[in-house]
């Protein structure tokens, strides 16, 4: 089945580390997304990638970075700079930017 | 700056209601909306696209319809049921700018049997 893929499902991390999110698709779509959902709050954008070697900066990139080595992939690293990561992740991905959207199911991220 | 905005936060109807959600925007220059179900702990699911030129869109019993000029749009649910509660999101793409989608904080759907 076409979609994307994120894992794990649940995260937890200890203060101070650095963790990785997965985000795969086989839609064979060139822009994937990395957004960040908080009660209470729409979504807001942390990153996104048109090609491939190529991302750009969302409104909240401060504390994450990524890398778009694949098509396929667009993995979303949380450091320890982001200074309150806890949250629920999502990505999506587009044939191209302005055209429909499709996400995954999500990360949750707890720091304990 | 575009912003959206959902109306109301939270909705409570009994099952069998045809009900209508609102969405509204503050800047027409749109290349398209986007309408979106969220269920609880889940990632969003994609119900309707509208592109800038078009009025409306059916899928089953949903209709969505888009008033560029006023800065609106309805999500139409005909003989909702209970497996119709979620959160439904309204999102934009703003023509230029940082060509991302622009979400709408939601409306929580709740349709009681």
């Amino acid at each position: 089945d076409g979609g994307i893929t994120q894992s794990p499902k649940y995260l937890f991390r200890k203060e101070g580390q650095n963790v990785t999110l997965s985000c795969e698709q086989n839609l064979n779509h060139d822009a994937m997304y990395w957004y960040r959902q908080d009660p209470g709050q729409g979504l807001r954008l942390i990153y996104y990638s048109q090609i491939v070697n190529d991302f750009q900066k969302g409104d909240i990139a401060e504390g994450y970075s990524v890398s778009r080595e694949k098509k396929e992939s667009f993995p979303l690293t949380v450091t320890s700079a982001q200074k309150n990561p806890t949250a629920f992740y999502l990505c999506a991905s587009s044939t191209g930017l302005n055209t429909e959207a499709f996400f995954g199911q999500g990360t949750r991220l707890t720091v304990v | 700056k575009q912003e959206v905005t959902q109306i109301p936060a939270a909705l409570s109807v009994p099952e069998g209601e045809n009900l209508v959600l609102n969405c509204s925007f503050t800047d027409s220059a749109i290349y398209n909306l986007q309408w979106f179900r969220q269920d609880p702990g889940k990632g969003l699911t994609s119900l309707l696209l509208i592109q800038s030129s078009q009025r409306e869109q059916t899928s089953g019993r949903l209709n969505a319809s888009l008033d560029k000029s006023s800065g609106r749009s309805t999500l139409y649910i005909a003989a909702s049921q209970p497996g119709d509660s979620a959160t439904y999101l309204c999102a934009v793409h703003p023509q230029g700018g940082s060509e991302k989608l622009v979400f709408g904080k939601g409306t929580k759907l709740t349709v009681n049997p």
